[in-house]
């Protein structure tokens, strides 16, 4: 069963917009985990955000973590066509090193 | 650095045949995990080691599905017999862990499989 729930389901900007994923989990976590997955590829890592933190930044990527409301949000400043993918967010259960992902945000980024 | 390597990248095959997929972790990671994808049921995690030990087997679907490590360098996800609904994309992942704190999962570029 999937723990983090994205939305929106699909988003479709211009280049140069921003874009904003929100993630819901049910359960207390370690940890949350942003993903992206390019097409027919594998997914790759983007950034990591610990239960104790509440924001933290990696380039054009800024993470929101509210543990309080069990969500997370992934925003994508001055978006690029190559920011075109799929984007997960994942959380693990509070021990071990099993991760659950959500079901994606398929984001579209027209030039 | 090579990434996780997985092979094959394709495999079509006919239900009831025997399939093997392979993977080849990143050198120094201690976890591995077989993941499956398909459009109807999203990442789901089938099984992970640690160390090279099976540690939550709770994914695999069936007793027709069985993985094995030999060696931090090698593992397979075996399906035997293999019917059309196992069609999907396999990845495998692999990490570094240490205490109980997650790390970020690397991803092979998965094989996509196709049950005739």
């Amino acid at each position: 069963s999937q723990q983090g729930e994205e939305d929106p389901q699909a988003l479709s900007i211009q280049e140069g917009e921003n874009a904003t994923m929100n993630c819901s989990y049910k359960t207390s976590i370690n940890n949350l985990q942003w993903y992206r997955q390019n097409s027919g590829r594998g997914l790759v890592h983007l950034i990591l955000i610990r239960s104790n933190e509440r924001e933290k930044h990696s380039g054009r990527l800024r993470v929101t973590l509210d543990t309080s409301k069990k969500s997370s949000s992934l925003l994508i400043t001055a978006s690029r066509a190559a920011d075109t993918a799929s984007y997960f967010c994942a959380t693990d259960m509070e021990y071990g090193n099993k991760l659950v992902f959500g079901a994606g945000t398929i984001l579209r980024v027209k030039s | 650095d090579a990434g996780v390597i997985q092979s094959p990248r394709h495999e079509v095959t006919e239900m009831g045949q025997e399939v093997t997929l392979r993977c080849k972790p990143i050198s120094g990671h201690n976890s591995l995990f077989w993941y499956r994808q398909t459009m109807m049921r999203g990442l789901e995690l089938l099984i992970y080691f640690n160390n090279n030990v099976p540690i939550d087997d709770s994914g695999m679907p069936e007793d027709r599905f069985s993985a094995k490590m030999p060696n931090a360098s090698f593992s397979t996800l075996k399906i035997q017999p293999s019917e059309p609904r196992d069609s999907a994309v396999y990845f495998c992942a692999s990490s570094l862990v240490w205490t109980d704190d997650n790390q970020p999962q690397h991803f092979g570029d998965g094989t996509r499989l196709s049950i005739l």
